[in-house]
């Protein structure tokens, strides 16, 4: 079946760097971009950006950029956001989403990233 | 860009009815079609409910309806049931090929 499985829960300090991986499976990976959401806790849903997984263009919500890459690795069909210079802030559970025609249609698992000094 | 309004919560019996309105700008909900709707229990995933203002997706019940007016988009649930208690974000697209969520709207089930 179609789902996006996500990397395992990380614990990072601050002003270190965070990797968060998105399998994707049961469908063709360059059909359709990859949006990243983030949730930090107790709040509501921040879009954080996109990338198109066909030809690798990106666009980044303006709060990230500068500290934010996405990329994807089409052999493995898996997605990535690195963030840079963790905040405690920064502490949120962060989910991709298939992104097709402007609808966030399939979500991965979600993984939690938590900085702390 | 700030997020898009909706009401911290709404409540209602079960049957009843309610709306969550969804409040953005000239620049993003009232300049495009490409309006969703997302539910999330705690703890979990969102689901989509909504795209393009008023479509539903495979699978989600047709007790969920959307629409707009204007720059103010809204989710209607009629027969609300106890499994529909949970959070709902509206989402729009905005911009420079960017998007914007709303603020949030709990829905409680008396």
């Amino acid at each position: 079946q179609v789902q996006l499985v996500q990397s395992g829960a990380e614990v990072k300090n601050i002003g270190a760097s965070v990797k968060v991986s998105c399998k994707a499976s049961g469908y063709t990976f360059t059909s359709n971009s990859i949006t990243w959401v983030r949730q930090a806790p107790g709040q509501g849903l921040e879009w954080m950006g996109w990338i198109s997984t066909y030809k690798g263009d990106t666009k980044y919500a303006q709060k990230y950029q500068g500290r934010v890459t996405m990329t994807t690795d089409t052999s493995t069909s898996t997605a990535y956001m690195e963030l840079t210079s963790l905040r405690s802030d920064d502490t949120a559970v962060y989910f991709c989403a298939r992104d097709k025609n402007f609808v966030f249609e399939i979500w991965g698992q979600g993984t939690m990233v938590t900085v702390s000094s | 860009q700030s997020a898009l309004t909706q009401p911290a919560s709404v409540s209602g019996s079960p049957g009843q009815s309610i709306t969550i309105s969804c409040t953005g700008t000239n620049s993003d909900i009232g300049g495009y079609k490409y309006v969703s709707w997302y539910q999330q229990h705690p703890g979990k995933a969102p689901k989509v409910m909504i795209y393009e203002v008023s479509n539903r997706p495979s699978g989600v019940s047709n007790r969920f309806s959307g629409s707009k007016s204007g720059n103010t988009a809204s989710l209607t649930i009629s027969g609300l049931q106890a499994e529909d208690e949970a959070d709902y974000y509206c989402c729009s697209y905005a911009p420079g090929n960017t998007r914007l969520f709303g603020t949030g709207t709990k829905v409680t089930v008396l």
